[in-house]
């Protein structure tokens, strides 16, 4: 029972550009959500997070949106640099319980 | 350098061997966890403690055993493992609040590879 999805394995964009990254869930009763970035032979580094009070939250290059209505989460890096290049993982918990993490997708951002 | 430091990074065991794995958090939580990751899977947890009780087992096999001396370190003890035992495992730390959603920070990983 996979109550994170990331539907997208890859995602490749140009430097400078965009880079939207997306996250659907089915449980309603998540409040609590992150971003995990995660670079090869190192554990997952925590990015960025959103309560489920908000519908948006931003940290310099990097903003989450929220659709609660949707089950929709989203990652925006802009602008994208090459060393934004790694395996992104969208997370999502209820209250203290488990964290549920998707499947990740791996975002190249090519110079 | 995330304050959750892991031993070894590396490991390669046989079948029958026995091995440990070793956690250790600087960040003064109270909850520490075990995950897997296998290749092109979601990261599953596999082992929950919270003030250095066990509070999960998410049906995890026998032959994985952890162990919470303190609440600041963690092992994962190893017992004939099979190869498709083979993963990243991660260890990770949180400061648990009630009612509140907490952040879990993580180490770099062990590589375990059961041949």
């Amino acid at each position: 029972d996979q109550q994170v999805k990331q539907n997208s394995p890859s995602l490749s964009v140009q430097e400078g550009r965009i880079s939207i990254l997306n996250c659907d869930y089915t449980n309603s009763m998540f409040d609590y959500f992150l971003w995990y970035k995660k670079y090869p032979a190192e554990g997952p580094t925590f990015l960025i997070s959103i309560s489920s009070i908000k519908d948006k939250n931003e940290d310099g290059r990097f903003t989450v949106f929220l659709n609660k209505s949707a089950k929709h989460l989203s990652l925006h890096i802009v602008p994208s640099q090459p060393g934004d290049s790694a395996v992104y993982f969208c997370a999502a918990s209820e209250g203290d319980n488990d964290m549920r993490f998707g499947a990740g997708t791996r975002l190249t951002v090519k110079p | 350098e995330t304050g959750v430091t892991q031993t070894p990074r590396h490991l390669v065991m046989g079948m029958t061997n026995k091995k440990s794995l070793k956690c250790e958090q600087h960040l003064g939580h109270n909850a520490m966890y075990w995950y897997k990751q296998s290749a092109k899977k979601p990261l599953e947890l596999m082992f929950v403690y919270s003030l250095e009780e066990r509070v999960e087992n998410n049906s995890v096999p026998s032959r994985f055993s952890p162990e919470c001396p303190n609440s600041s370190h963690l092992f994962l003890h190893l017992h004939t493992l099979q190869p498709e035992d083979s993963a990243l495992y991660l260890c990770a730390s949180s400061q648990q609040r009630q009612g509140n959603g907490n952040t879990i920070y993580f180490g770099e990983g062990s590589w375990l590879t059961v041949v």
